[in-house]
Protein backbone atom coordinates (compact mmCIF):
# COMPACT_ATOMS: atom_id res chain seq x y z
CA UNK A 1 0.00 0.00 0.00
CA UNK A 2 1.39 3.66 -0.54
CA UNK A 3 2.60 5.42 2.62
CA UNK A 4 2.98 9.15 3.01
CA UNK A 5 5.45 10.50 4.92
CA UNK A 6 5.68 14.48 5.73
CA UNK A 7 8.35 16.10 7.29
CA UNK A 8 8.52 17.94 9.85
CA UNK A 9 5.52 16.71 11.85
CA UNK A 10 5.36 20.17 13.75
CA UNK A 11 7.18 23.62 13.01
CA UNK A 12 6.88 26.86 15.26
CA UNK A 13 7.96 30.25 12.59
CA UNK A 14 7.64 33.47 13.53
CA UNK A 15 5.40 36.19 11.81
CA UNK A 16 6.66 36.77 8.30
CA UNK A 17 9.02 34.22 8.18
CA UNK A 18 9.14 31.32 4.80
CA UNK A 19 8.68 27.65 5.22
CA UNK A 20 8.22 24.87 3.77
CA UNK A 21 6.48 21.31 4.15
CA UNK A 22 7.22 17.98 2.37
CA UNK A 23 5.37 14.96 1.26
CA UNK A 24 7.35 11.60 0.47
CA UNK A 25 5.36 9.03 -1.25
CA UNK A 26 6.38 5.29 -0.84
CA UNK A 27 5.41 5.00 -4.43
CA UNK A 28 4.52 6.77 -8.06
CA UNK A 29 1.70 10.14 -6.91
CA UNK A 30 -1.43 9.80 -9.57
CA UNK A 31 -2.70 13.16 -7.62
CA UNK A 32 -1.55 14.81 -4.80
CA UNK A 33 -3.63 16.72 -3.03
CA UNK A 34 -3.31 19.09 -0.29
CA UNK A 35 -5.25 20.37 2.72
CA UNK A 36 -5.10 22.50 5.94
CA UNK A 37 -7.01 21.75 9.15
CA UNK A 38 -7.50 23.87 11.98
CA UNK A 39 -7.96 21.99 15.42
CA UNK A 40 -11.17 20.41 15.97
CA UNK A 41 -12.74 21.32 12.78
CA UNK A 42 -12.85 19.61 9.10
CA UNK A 43 -10.31 19.85 6.58
CA UNK A 44 -10.03 23.01 3.58
CA UNK A 45 -9.32 21.76 0.22
CA UNK A 46 -5.80 23.69 -1.03
CA UNK A 47 -4.58 22.29 -3.98
CA UNK A 48 -4.45 19.28 -6.13
CA UNK A 49 -1.34 18.80 -8.17
CA UNK A 50 -1.35 15.56 -11.03
CA UNK A 51 1.55 16.59 -13.46
CA UNK A 52 5.50 15.97 -13.27
CA UNK A 53 6.75 19.64 -11.89
CA UNK A 54 3.45 21.28 -12.01
CA UNK A 55 3.64 23.97 -9.58
CA UNK A 56 0.54 25.81 -8.17
CA UNK A 57 -0.19 28.85 -5.83
CA UNK A 58 -3.23 30.48 -4.22
CA UNK A 59 -2.40 33.52 -2.50
CA UNK A 60 0.69 32.77 -0.35
CA UNK A 61 1.17 29.09 -0.51
CA UNK A 62 2.91 27.36 -3.20
CA UNK A 63 2.79 23.84 -3.92
CA UNK A 64 5.21 21.58 -6.23
CA UNK A 65 5.04 17.84 -7.00
CA UNK A 66 8.50 16.88 -8.53
CA UNK A 67 9.53 15.68 -11.79
CA UNK A 68 9.43 11.84 -10.74
CA UNK A 69 5.96 12.14 -8.86
CA UNK A 70 7.32 11.21 -5.75
CA UNK A 71 7.89 14.09 -3.32
CA UNK A 72 5.36 17.21 -3.47
CA UNK A 73 6.17 20.67 -1.02
CA UNK A 74 4.50 23.08 0.27
CA UNK A 75 5.80 26.64 0.70
CA UNK A 76 4.11 29.54 2.53
CA UNK A 77 5.77 33.07 2.10
CA UNK A 78 5.69 35.88 4.62
CA UNK A 79 3.80 33.65 7.21
CA UNK A 80 0.84 34.81 9.01
CA UNK A 81 -0.96 33.64 12.43
CA UNK A 82 -4.22 32.48 10.50
CA UNK A 83 -1.45 30.05 8.62
CA UNK A 84 -1.41 28.19 11.96
CA UNK A 85 -3.08 24.55 11.37
CA UNK A 86 -2.07 21.36 10.28
CA UNK A 87 -1.23 20.68 6.97
CA UNK A 88 -1.89 17.44 5.85
CA UNK A 89 -1.23 16.18 1.95
CA UNK A 90 -3.64 13.16 0.34
CA UNK A 91 -2.93 10.74 -2.70
CA UNK A 92 -4.43 8.69 -4.92
CA UNK A 93 -3.13 5.28 -4.32
CA UNK A 94 -3.29 4.16 -8.29
CA UNK A 95 -3.68 5.44 -11.42
CA UNK A 96 -7.27 3.25 -12.16
CA UNK A 97 -9.19 5.19 -8.88
CA UNK A 98 -10.16 8.13 -8.02
CA UNK A 99 -12.27 7.41 -5.31
CA UNK A 100 -10.25 6.43 -2.09
CA UNK A 101 -7.01 8.80 -0.80
CA UNK A 102 -4.19 7.82 1.47
CA UNK A 103 -2.79 10.73 3.89
CA UNK A 104 -0.05 11.90 5.29
CA UNK A 105 0.26 11.96 9.61
CA UNK A 106 0.03 16.04 8.98
CA UNK A 107 2.32 18.97 9.80
CA UNK A 108 1.54 21.26 13.19
CA UNK A 109 1.95 24.51 11.82
CA UNK A 110 2.24 27.31 14.57
CA UNK A 111 3.20 30.85 13.69
CA UNK A 112 4.12 33.21 16.80
CA UNK A 113 3.02 37.01 16.17
CA UNK B 1 -19.05 26.11 -2.77
CA UNK B 2 -19.18 22.48 -2.11
CA UNK B 3 -21.17 21.91 1.28
CA UNK B 4 -20.63 18.82 3.74
CA UNK B 5 -23.23 18.97 6.45
CA UNK B 6 -22.59 16.73 9.79
CA UNK B 7 -25.18 16.34 12.13
CA UNK B 8 -23.03 17.07 15.35
CA UNK B 9 -19.97 18.56 15.90
CA UNK B 10 -20.19 17.01 19.68
CA UNK B 11 -21.50 13.74 20.77
CA UNK B 12 -21.51 11.89 24.05
CA UNK B 13 -23.12 8.70 23.75
CA UNK B 14 -22.89 5.38 26.14
CA UNK B 15 -20.72 2.01 26.14
CA UNK B 16 -23.66 -0.56 24.11
CA UNK B 17 -25.77 2.11 22.42
CA UNK B 18 -26.27 2.66 19.18
CA UNK B 19 -24.87 5.67 17.28
CA UNK B 20 -25.91 7.40 14.49
CA UNK B 21 -23.46 10.03 12.28
CA UNK B 22 -25.35 11.67 9.62
CA UNK B 23 -23.83 13.63 6.60
CA UNK B 24 -25.57 15.54 4.02
CA UNK B 25 -23.55 17.02 0.70
CA UNK B 26 -25.49 19.33 -1.50
CA UNK B 27 -23.43 19.24 -5.04
CA UNK B 28 -24.47 15.75 -6.09
CA UNK B 29 -21.22 13.80 -5.80
CA UNK B 30 -21.22 10.09 -6.15
CA UNK B 31 -18.43 8.97 -3.64
CA UNK B 32 -18.63 9.74 0.19
CA UNK B 33 -16.47 8.46 2.99
CA UNK B 34 -16.20 8.19 6.26
CA UNK B 35 -12.81 8.52 8.12
CA UNK B 36 -11.96 8.38 12.12
CA UNK B 37 -8.89 10.69 13.14
CA UNK B 38 -6.74 10.35 16.20
CA UNK B 39 -3.72 11.90 17.55
CA UNK B 40 -1.17 9.82 16.26
CA UNK B 41 -2.65 7.80 13.59
CA UNK B 42 -3.73 10.08 11.39
CA UNK B 43 -7.09 10.08 9.20
CA UNK B 44 -8.34 6.05 8.82
CA UNK B 45 -10.93 5.25 6.31
CA UNK B 46 -13.55 3.39 7.92
CA UNK B 47 -16.44 3.17 4.73
CA UNK B 48 -16.57 4.64 1.51
CA UNK B 49 -19.43 4.69 -1.03
CA UNK B 50 -19.52 5.29 -4.80
CA UNK B 51 -23.02 4.68 -5.74
CA UNK B 52 -26.93 4.84 -3.77
CA UNK B 53 -27.05 1.64 -1.85
CA UNK B 54 -23.15 1.02 -2.51
CA UNK B 55 -20.65 0.57 -0.12
CA UNK B 56 -16.96 -0.81 0.55
CA UNK B 57 -15.11 -1.36 3.95
CA UNK B 58 -11.80 1.04 4.05
CA UNK B 59 -8.92 -0.05 6.15
CA UNK B 60 -11.32 -0.19 9.46
CA UNK B 61 -14.55 -1.04 9.16
CA UNK B 62 -14.76 -3.10 12.11
CA UNK B 63 -17.72 -2.51 14.97
CA UNK B 64 -18.98 0.09 11.89
CA UNK B 65 -21.52 -0.04 9.35
CA UNK B 66 -22.79 2.58 6.96
CA UNK B 67 -26.11 3.32 4.44
CA UNK B 68 -26.51 5.38 1.64
CA UNK B 69 -30.23 5.04 0.88
CA UNK B 70 -30.37 8.53 -0.88
CA UNK B 71 -27.17 10.00 -3.23
CA UNK B 72 -27.10 13.08 -0.68
CA UNK B 73 -26.95 11.05 2.59
CA UNK B 74 -24.52 9.01 3.79
CA UNK B 75 -24.46 7.43 7.34
CA UNK B 76 -22.26 5.98 9.37
CA UNK B 77 -23.82 3.55 11.94
CA UNK B 78 -21.75 1.97 15.71
CA UNK B 79 -23.56 -0.93 16.22
CA UNK B 80 -22.83 -1.33 20.02
CA UNK B 81 -20.51 1.57 20.87
CA UNK B 82 -17.32 0.79 22.68
CA UNK B 83 -14.81 3.57 24.43
CA UNK B 84 -12.56 2.85 21.95
CA UNK B 85 -14.73 4.56 19.33
CA UNK B 86 -14.28 7.57 20.92
CA UNK B 87 -12.69 9.88 18.26
CA UNK B 88 -13.47 12.55 15.55
CA UNK B 89 -15.03 11.39 12.53
CA UNK B 90 -14.84 13.23 9.29
CA UNK B 91 -17.31 12.81 6.40
CA UNK B 92 -15.94 13.63 2.61
CA UNK B 93 -17.98 13.85 -1.02
CA UNK B 94 -16.37 13.61 -4.33
CA UNK B 95 -17.50 14.17 -7.98
CA UNK B 96 -16.83 11.30 -9.83
CA UNK B 97 -15.81 12.10 -13.47
CA UNK B 98 -14.43 9.27 -15.00
CA UNK B 99 -12.23 6.75 -13.43
CA UNK B 100 -9.40 7.97 -14.53
CA UNK B 101 -9.72 11.57 -13.15
CA UNK B 102 -8.70 13.10 -9.79
CA UNK B 103 -11.31 14.85 -8.20
CA UNK B 104 -10.64 16.06 -4.55
CA UNK B 105 -12.55 15.19 -1.20
CA UNK B 106 -14.57 17.90 0.66
CA UNK B 107 -14.85 17.45 3.78
CA UNK B 108 -17.96 17.97 6.89
CA UNK B 109 -16.62 19.50 9.97
CA UNK B 110 -16.33 16.46 11.38
CA UNK B 111 -18.40 15.38 14.85
CA UNK B 112 -16.88 14.44 17.90
CA UNK B 113 -17.46 11.69 19.52
CA UNK B 114 -17.23 10.48 23.11
CA UNK B 115 -18.49 6.77 24.23
CA UNK B 116 -18.48 6.90 28.21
Amino acid sequence: SQELEQSPQSLIVQEGKNLTINCTSSKTLYGLYWYKQKYGEGLIFLMMLQKGGEEKSHEKITAKLDEKKQQSSLHITASQPSHAGIYLCGADPSSGSARQLTFGSGTQLTVLP
Amino acid sequence: DVKVTQSSRYLVKRTGEKVFLECVQDMDHENMFWYRQDPGLGLRLIYFSYDVKMKEKGDIPEGYSVSREKKERFSLILESASTNQTSMYLCASSLSRGRRSNQPQHFGDGTRLSIL
